[in-house]
């Protein structure tokens, strides 16, 4: 079966930085998403990644290991507004996105 | 500005009712996507549209119907045959499924059983 595992919680402290890790098995892979989800809302598309390595963009980066089967994605210079949860989801050979439950970040002050 | 909208926020659903969720998008996108989010699980995928008068089943398709008449419109029915409906739906669109396959959400609908 394919399978998204990644932290149900995590805590950091506001002006931190906090790594949210993910690991993947699925039918083939056209890529690893990275949405951000606050309580009640939509996700939000945060970051894409289809070859190893890291993309950085502002605060937020995401890495990516394809023979490993695993994805981070790092925040820097934590804010309050940083709370949320956040998924990953990994683009299978049929194109379908396939999500992890998602990682609830808590910041704390 | 471009975007996807889904009406209602909420909705409540009597015991053998269909309800019917609206999404709307023009952003030009050929795809479209219905998911379902429960407390605790990654989002599940209902039903897809890759262009007009077509769509494929998702992994849960059992007790909802889609159509998709227009590029800008895939309305949502959750039937009488879903007997465990409370859940929060998502409805969410894409250029396309491969190319660019990144998927921007509507705001939601609230699904609730009285």
């Amino acid at each position: 079966g394919q399978n998204i595992d990644q932290p149900t919680e995590m805590t950091a402290t506001e002006g931190a930085i906090v790594q949210i890790n993910c690991t993947y098995q699925t039918s083939g892979f056209n890529g690893l998403f990275w949405y951000q989800q606050h309580a009640g809302e939509a996700p939000t598309f945060l970051s894409y990644n289809v070859l190893d390595g890291l993309e950085e963009k502002g605060r937020f980066s995401s890495f990516l290991s394809r023979s490993k089967g695993y994805s981070y994605l790092l925040l820097k210079e934590l804010q309050m507004k940083d709370s949320a949860s956040y998924l990953c989801a990994v683009m299978d050979s049929n194109y379908q996105l396939i999500w992890g439950a998602g990682t609830k970040l808590i910041i704390k002050p | 500005d471009g975007g996807i909208t889904q009406s209602p926020k909420y909705l409540f659903r009597k015991e053998g009712q269909n309800v019917t969720l609206s999404c709307e998008q023009n952003l030009n996108h050929d795809a479209m996507y219905w998911y379902r989010q429960d407390p605790g699980q990654g989002l599940r995928l209902i039903y897809y549209s890759q262009i007009v008068n077509d769509f494929q089943k998702g992994d849960i398709a059992e007790g909802y119907s889609v159509s998709r008449e227009k590029k800008e419109s895939f309305p949502l029915t959750v039937t009488s045959a879903q007997k465990n409906p409370t859940a929060f739906y998502l409805c969410a669109s894409s250029q396309d499924r491969a190319s660019d396959g990144t998927q921007y959400f509507g705001p939601g609908t609230r699904l609730l059983v009285l």
